[in-house]
Order: structure tokens, then sequence, then C-alpha cells
């Protein structure tokens, strides 16, 4: 069965930088293309980034372009979110989720995993 | 781009049937049948009930169903039971391989 487990998050202060990972498995990872999804306290979720099965197309949100790098290791089967320049309202439980189709990048998503919370105080 | 718009709540009681709106534009809804719906439980992973407007994933009960009408979806939940009750959010491509979610709506089983 599909597995998405999210790691890395915590407490980083405001400017400071984070790298999330997402290790895949039951399902081939090659294929699929990926996404980080976030939702903050108390609001609604949020799409941040999506990269394609082979890394050739990665996109953001406004929100976050040119703070955030979206990355993935084949060899690994895991996704990376390097966040720079963190600020408070960057706070958020962070989803990975997995594109439904194979080779076709960008539909909402159909696996998720349980999220990892990053905390930035203000 | 602005999230789609949903009721903040809704409510029903066991067995009753409840819907829950998306409301977007021709950019989004409107533009592609590509809205999916997911049920948030706390500390759950979100899981999803409806892709591609009005399709249910394999495990999904039939008293889940989506529909389109223009610029807007919904959803529809039949025959309430109370683990039903949870937040449900719609989500729309809206192109360039980027997606846009609506707000939320908090369901509550009365």
């Amino acid at each position: 069965q599909v597995q998405l487990v999210e790691s890395g998050g915590g407490v980083v202060q405001p400017g400071k930088s984070l790298r999330l990972s997402c290790e895949a498995s039951g399902f081939t990872f090659t294929k699929y293309g990926m996404h980080w999804v976030r939702q903050a306290p108390g609001k609604g979720l949020e799409w941040v980034a999506v990269i394609s099965y082979d890394g050739s197309i990665k996109k953001y949100s406004d929100s976050v372009k040119g703070r955030f790098t979206i990355s993935r290791d084949q060899s690994q089967k895991t996704l990376y979110l390097q966040m720079n320049s963190l600020r408070a309202d960057d706070t958020a439980v962070y989803y990975c989720a997995k594109d439904p189709h194979g080779l076709v990048t960008g539909y909402p998503p159909d696996y998720w995993g349980q999220g990892t919370l990053v905390s930035v105080p203000a | 781009q602005s999230a789609l718009t949903q009721p903040a709540s809704v409510s029903g009681s066991p067995g009753q049937s409840i819907t829950i709106s998306c409301a977007g534009t021709s950019s989004d809804i409107g533009n592609y049948n590509l809205v999916s719906w997911y049920q948030l439980h706390p500390r759950k992973a979100p899981r999803l009930i409806i892709y591609e407007g009005s399709k249910r994933p394999s495990g999904i009960s039939d008293r889940f169903s989506g529909s389109k009408s223009g610029n807007t979806a919904s959803l529809t939940i039949s025959g309430l039971q109370a683990d039903d009750e949870a937040d449900y959010y719609c989500c729309s491509y809206i192109g360039s391989f980027s997606l846009i979610f609506g707000g939320g709506t908090r369901l509550t089983v009365l």
C-alpha cells in the first residue's frame, strides 16, 4: 500500500532554513509527480509546490517562490522541500502528496502523508 | 488567485444528506474537470473521497458523490454517519501544473 512519511519539522527561528523529507513506498516513485501542501494552524489547506516524476518540472505558489525548493532523490525514493528565509507565516503542518496519474504532473493528489509540523515563532 | 469558496460549516443528523458547495471561476473549476474532494480527520492523513469531479476511489462509500455545474463543484454525503464528522476540502487544477484549494468546510453530525 502507498505510504508517505514526512520528517524534518521542528521549531526554527525566523530567517533560518529547514529541510523536510518525505519517504515514499508502495508505488513506483520514479513514475509519479509529487506535491507539498501545508495547513497553518486554524487555517485551510494551501498548495505549496509540485515536482514532476523526473524532476524536470517544478512549480511553486507565489507565497514561497524564491524561498523554497522542491527536489527528489529517485534512488532513495524521497521527496524534499528546502525552506529558506523562513517567516512566522510559514508555520504549518506540511504534507507530501502523490500525483494520481503516472507521468502526468500537477493533478490533485490521491495519497497523502500524515504531515510534519514546522513552527517559526514571530 | 483566491481560494475556492466553501461554506465554513454544515451540519446534519444521522441518516440525512448534506451538500457542500465549492465555488470557483472559469479559470479553475469551470475550465477543468479536475476537482477533488478530501476528508480530514484530526491527526490523520487527508483522504481522497472524490476525484475528477464525480469519481470515487476504490474503497470509498457510495454515500459520497460529487458533481459540477459551471464554476461550482459540489460534494453530497448521504446517510450521514457519526464518523463523517470531519473537515472537507475541495481542490481544483488551475493549469501550469498548479492547484488551488477551498477554504474548507467543517461537517458536524448532530
